[in-house]
């Protein structure tokens, strides 16, 4: 069984459209994460939700709204796309209490803007 | 921005250990070293972690030196599988830490 899912797994739109992507984990932790790796590869973090409620919101337009309907699942709505929004989007989860406390992350949405 | 120093890349031949070493020279008393690693195009996955204490699992172990200032992740029979880029990130253990990832080490294993 898939831990951390994400749909779709690719998203190709054009500039100025809204989209939305879809985490889902299905491990029971109490927080999970977006992340974003550009075209120089770099990932960096945009947001962390625990137990629903946004914990981590680095400096990110607020064209990208995070939305935690429960604790398994959490979702990232982008308004009026721009190019430089082309990249590839992780999600991740992790029990914060755990004696590890390492972050699952799913396969990744691949968004292209045209 | 990350707290830790990789080099760029590195080769290892196919069987041999491969040894992947980072600079945390700033790492503070309560902070970890945790390693992951993202092959091409997926998810990074969790590796190891430890704290003062040398650290082994299934997939690999991990060296600190004494002075914690920096650590050596080693995979002891690399196989082609393990071509990836390897990240070394010092973290608290508790909380919703996130991860600061660098520019890791791409690792390419030979056969």
């Amino acid at each position: 069984d898939t831990a951390v899912s994400q749909t779709p797994k690719y998203l190709v739109t054009q500039m100025g459209n809204d989209k939305s992507i879809k985490c889902e984990q299905n491990l029971g932790h109490d927080t999970m994460y977006w992340y974003k790796q550009d075209s120089k590869k770099f990932l960096k973090i945009m947001f962390s939700y625990n137990n629903k409620e946004l914990i981590i919101n680095e400096t990110v337009p607020n064209r990208f709204s995070p939305k935690s309907p429960d604790k398994a699942h959490l979702n990232l709505h982008i308004n009026s796309l721009e190019l430089g929004d082309s990249a590839v989007y992780f999600c991740a989860s992790s029990q914060t209490s755990g004696r590890v406390n390492e972050q699952f992350f799913g396969p990744g949405t691949r968004l292209t803007v045209l | 921005d990350a707290k830790t120093t990789q080099p760029p890349s590195m080769d290892c031949a196919e069987g041999r250990a491969a040894n992947l070493p980072c600079n945390h020279s700033t790492i503070s008393g309560n902070e970890y070293v945790y390693w992951y690693r993202q092959i091409h195009s997926q998810g990074p996955q969790y590796i190891i972690h430890g704290l003062k204490n040398n650290e082994t699992n299934e997939m690999a172990s991990l060296i600190i030196t004494e002075d914690r200032k920096s650590s050596t992740l080693i995979l002891p029979h690399a196989t082609l599988r393990d071509t990836a880029v390897y990240y070394c990130i010092v973290r608290v253990l508790q909380g919703a830490q996130k991860l600061v990832f660098g520019q890791g080490t791409r690792l390419t294993i030979n056969p």
